[in-house]
């Protein structure tokens, strides 16, 4: 079982660059998020999706776009890294409906921006 | 709004003590509270969860029980072991999709 699949594992970037995070799953989830964490401030969402075609913001989306063109795909794209960027950033699903649905999580991206 | 405080850490323990990690939620509605754990290098799995009042979530020897009157939902453990050192994470879900998560707790367990 798959599940929630993030890659890179780990990345390192300069300010400025632009990268994607690629995020899959295959558990047939209308739901998707991007979160980030950071020490002593927990998860924070960056941005999420209800369905294929369908984003909207979170807590803390500034610096970060997204699109769903698929069920299975959520990709997030940093247009220009900065080192306030710095974090570990993690992918999550659920399905859509209903509130006693569990979040399932990928293992988790690290990135630094130098 | 919806919101999740969980006490502050870090936590260290020795084995075989009993734990208790303190959450209290706001929240309109009737929310779905969870509890996760973060294993080092590792992603957020759930532990429990517990989707109406007075409901009482458990996992391996955790349990949690859904408190509407104080809003809270603690995490117990009669007897920790090294294994159980990790991060746990409460949260919720109310009407929407959208978790909220409380800050993080660390628990260290020593032999």
């Amino acid at each position: 079982n798959a599940g929630v699949t993030q890659t890179p594992k780990f990345q390192v970037l300069k300010t400025g660059q632009s990268m994607t995070l690629q995020c899959a799953q295959d558990m047939n989830h209308e739901y998707m998020s991007w979160y980030r964490q950071d020490p002593g401030m927990g998860l924070r969402l960056i941005h999420y999706s209800v369905g294929a075609g369908i984003t909207d913001q979170g807590e803390v989306p500034n610096g970060y776009n997204v699109s769903r063109s698929t069920t299975e795909d959520f990709p997030l794209r940093l247009l220009s890294a900065a080192p306030s960027q710095t974090s570990v950033y993690f992918c999550a699903s659920r399905p859509g409906r209903g509130q006693s649905g569990e979040l399932f999580f990928g293992e988790g991206s690290r990135l630094t921006v130098l | 709004g919806n919101s999740v405080t969980q006490m502050e850490g870090p936590v260290t323990l020795s084995e075989e003590a009993f734990l208790t990690i303190n959450c209290t939620y706001t929240a309109t509605g009737y929310p779905s509270l969870f509890w996760y754990v973060q294993y080092p290098g590792e992603g957020l799995q759930l532990l429990l969860k517990a989707t109406k009042a007075d409901d009482k979530g458990s996992n391996k020897g955790f349990e949690a029980t859904y408190r509407k009157e104080t809003t809270s939902f603690h995490l117990e453990k009669g007897s920790v072991q090294v294994s159980d050192s990790a991060v746990y994470f409460c949260a919720l879900v109310n009407t929407g999709n959208q978790f909220y998560f409380g800050t993080g707790t660390s628990l260290t367990v020593i032999p």
